[in-house]
């Protein structure tokens, strides 16, 4: 069972556009991280966020925290056709080392 | 490369055959977990090691599934009496373990093992 949701589901853009995702998630966190896969592929991490940090950035990555209202949000800016993939947050709990990740948001950006 | 390597990239099994898919970490990398992936779907935990002891397996499905880590290292996970609900991707991911960072680490990724039960 995931802990995560993530929306929307699919996005379709064009080259150029920016691009942002949100995720939702139910228990208290450690951190929480955003993660690339491309098809057929192994997951790439991109950022990780830290409870107790409300933004952070990273190149054309910027990602939020709203720990109240338990969602972050992953924005790409000025996107490009390499970066069509599917996209998944995931969060670790106060105890233990596991990750819980969300059902992925699929980007597709059209060149 | 000096990336997780898992082997094979893809398994193909009969109902009610056993399995087993390895994990290479990166060198070095105390922790490593085993996840499933469905398809369409986020990775579900499955289980984790902390060198050679499996701190948690609580994701594992059934007690079908097996997973070890004798020395530390390389990691096999065992399917026995496959079924056709077992069919996914099974990926394994390991990060290191630093003293202050402790579990803040981001994990690392292998191209995961396909496996395809008929």
């Amino acid at each position: 069972s995931q802990q995560g949701e993530e929306d929307p589901q699919a996005l379709s853009i064009q080259e150029g556009e920016n691009a942002t995702m949100n995720c939702s998630y139910k228990t208290s966190i450690n951190n929480l991280q955003w993660y690339r896969q491309n098809s057929g592929r192994g997951l790439v991490h991109l950022i990780l966020i830290r409870s107790n940090e409300r933004e952070k950035h990273s190149g054309r990555l910027r990602v939020t925290l709203d720990t109240s209202k338990k969602s972050s949000s992953l924005l790409i800016t000025a996107s490009r056709a390499a970066d069509t993939a599917s996209y998944f947050c995931a969060t670790r709990r106060e105890y233990g080392n596991k990750l819980v990740f969300g059902a992925g948001t699929i980007l597709r950006v059209k060149s | 490369g000096a990336g997780v390597s898992q082997s094979p990239r893809y398994k193909v099994a009969k109902r009610g055959q056993d399995v087993a898919l390895r994990c290479d970490p990166i060198s070095g990398h105390v922790s490593l977990f085993w996840y499933q992936q469905a398809l369409g779907q986020g990775p579900e935990f499955l289980t984790y090691f902390q060198n050679e002891a499996q701190l948690d397996k609580s994701g594992l499905p059934s007690d079908r599934f097996f997973a070890e880590r004798p020395e530390g290292s390389v990691s096999t996970l065992k399917i026995q009496r496959t079924q056709q609900e077992d069919s996914a991707v099974y990926l394994c991911a390991s990060s290191p373990w630093t003293r202050t960072g402790g579990g803040n680490q981001p994990q690392h990724f292998g191209d995961g093992t396909r496996l395809s039960i008929l």
